[in-house]
C-alpha cells in the first residue's frame, strides 16, 4: 500500500517551454501532496503544499507564477514549470500524505521524482 | 528557524555491524518524526516512523527518540552493503502538515 507515481519519469526539454508533472497516489486518497525539488547531493527542498479543491501554499522564495500548482482530485496533483531555463533543472520529487494509513496521518510517502533538464 | 540536524558523513561501517545514525532538532513542537532511504538517484523511501519516547523495533531497525533532548536515532543491525544509502531524518510540526528534513547522513557498508 502507499504508493504514489510520478510522470514523466524524465524530460528534457528546451529553455521557455512549460513542462507537466503529475504526481499520483494509486491506492489511497492523498488531500494533501507536497512538491520538493533536489539539487545533486543537497537535501529536499519544499516548494510548495498543494491541498485538494484549494490553492497551493508557497514556500517563500518559489515563485508561484512559475511552478503552478494545481491538486484537482484526492489522487492527483500537478506540478507546472512554466518558461523553464537551465537553473531549473533539478530532481522534482512529490509526496502525498496518507490520511488514514497506517503509517499514521503525518506520514509522507514519496513519488520515484522526475529529472527534469532545460537546455 | 526550524532546523534538523544530521552529520553529513559518510559514516563505513563493516558488513555485519550496527550502524548508528543520529539527528537533533530544534522545534520542541515536533510530534512526528521519520527516517527515510535515499539510494543515490532516487528518491526517498519511508524506513520508520516514532512518536512516543523510546525505541520502535520494525526488523534489523531500530528508531530510538528522546524528547526532552530533542534527539532521534536509527539504528541498523546486521548492515548489509545494501544498506548503503543517504539516510534523511525528518521532523512533522504543527499538525503533521510539513516535513523538515535533515541534510541526509550518507551510510557505507563495506564488505
Amino acid at each position: 500500500g502507499a504508493v504514489v507515481s510520478q510522470h514523466p519519469s524524465r524530460v528534457i526539454c528546451k529553455s521557455g517551454t512549460s513542462v507537466k508533472i503529475e504526481c499520483r497516489s494509486l491506492d489511497f486518497q492523498a488531500t494533501t501532496m507536497f512538491w520538493y525539488r533536489q539539487f545533486p547531493k543537497k537535501s529536499l527542498m519544499l516548494m510548495a503544499t498543494s491541498n485538494e479543491g484549494s490553492k497551493a501554499t508557497y514556500e517563500q522564495g518559489v515563485e508561484k507564477d512559475k511552478f503552478l500548482i494545481n491538486h484537482a482530485s484526492l489522487t492527483l496533483s500537478t506540478l507546472t514549470v512554466t518558461s523553464a531555463h537551465p537553473e531549473d533543472s533539478s530532481f522534482y520529487i512529490c509526496s502525498a500524505r496518507d490520511r488514514v494509513g497506517t503509517g499514521g496521518t503525518d506520514t509522507q510517502y514519496f513519488g520515484p521524482g522526475t529529472r527534469l533538464t532545460v537546455l | 528557524q526550524k532546523e534538523v540536524e544530521q552529520n553529513s558523513g559518510p559514516l563505513s561501517v563493516p558488513e555485519g555491524a550496527i550502524a548508528s545514525l543520529n539527528c537533533t532538532y530544534s522545534d520542541r513542537g515536533s510530534q512526528s518524526f521519520f527516517w527515510y532511504r535515499q539510494y543515490s538517484g532516487k528518491s526517498p523511501e519511508l524506513i520508520m516512523s516514532i512518536y512516543s519516547n523510546g525505541d520502535k523495533e520494525d526488523g534489523r531497525f531500530t528508531a530510538q527518540l528522546n524528547k526532552a533532548s530533542q534527539y532521534v536515532s536509527l539504528l541498523i543491525r546486521d548492515s548489509q552493503p545494501s544498506d548503503s544509502a543517504t539516510y534523511l531524518c525528518a521532523a512533522a510540526t504543527g499538525g503533521g502538515n510539513k516535513l523538515t528534513f535533515g541534510t541526509g547522513t550518507q551510510l557505507k557498508v563495506e564488505l
